[in-house]
């Protein structure tokens, strides 16, 4: 059984710029949650994907976006990027919006 | 409002001493309830989730926790710590039940540090 991945594992990108990152979820899941970790902070519900649509945001704007695929894996999107947005960002895949959650690796996104 | 407190930001135990995290959580309901670690570089690892029933959950590790409503508390314990227990640990409440959305809260963490 292979868990969740996610990829790239750093990245480094400038202020205003657009950036993608990949998750890809647990074998027989069919949901997809992503999450802000801010340095020294707990993580924070950004969206939940749910066989392809949207199941629920949190407090983020709408240059968060994401997309789920057919074969479940997910896209977190960030345009317009903000020093602020330097963070880890975990990705969590379950079977349903209430099942257990189980996470990646995180991808380390750093803003100059 | 939905949180989760965690007042100990740093913790430092020797190596065979017993271990308390607390947690405490702001709900309207009965929530779910998960106590997660995550080291260094590394994603979060679900340690043990509490839903219903029997108070006293047992998790992997050797953690348990107990789930007091009265006091609105769900503090993690181990009876002996080992140094490869030192990471950091979350606890979380899941919002939605009966297939809606579950969305995590999560408090600020714990950071455990192991003395030999």
């Amino acid at each position: 059984e292979t868990g969740v991945t996610q990829s790239p594992t750093h990245l480094i990108k400038t202020r205003g710029q657009q950036v993608t990152l990949r998750c890809s979820s647990q074998s027989g899941h069919n949901t997809v949650s992503w999450y802000q970790q801010a340095l020294g902070q707990g993580p924070q519900f950004i969206f939940q994907y749910y066989r392809e649509e949207e199941n629920g945001r949190g407090n983020f704007p709408p240059r968060f976006s994401g997309l789920q695929f057919p074969n479940y894996s997910s896209e977190l999107n960030v345009n317009a990027l903000e020093l602020d947005d330097s963070a880890l960002y975990l990705c969590a895949s379950s079977l349903g919006g209430a099942g257990e959650q189980f996470f990646g690796p995180g991808t380390r996104l750093t803003v100059l | 409002a939905q949180s989760v407190t965690q007042p100990d930001i740093h913790i430092t135990v020797s190596e065979g001493a017993s271990l308390e995290l607390r947690c405490n959580y702001s709900y309207g309901a009965t929530p779910y309830l998960f106590w997660y670690v995550q080291s260094p570089g590394q994603g979060l690892q679900l340690l043990l989730k509490y839903f219903s029933g029997d108070t006293l959950v047992q998790g992997i590790k050797g953690f348990e926790a107990e789930f007091k409503r009265s006091q609105s508390s769900f503090n993690l314990r181990k009876p002996s710590v080992h140094w490869s227990d030192a990471a950091e640990y979350f606890c979380a409440v899941g919002l939605g039940r009966g297939g809606a959305t579950n969305k995590l809260i999560f408090g600020t963490g714990t950071l455990l540090a192991v003395q030999p």
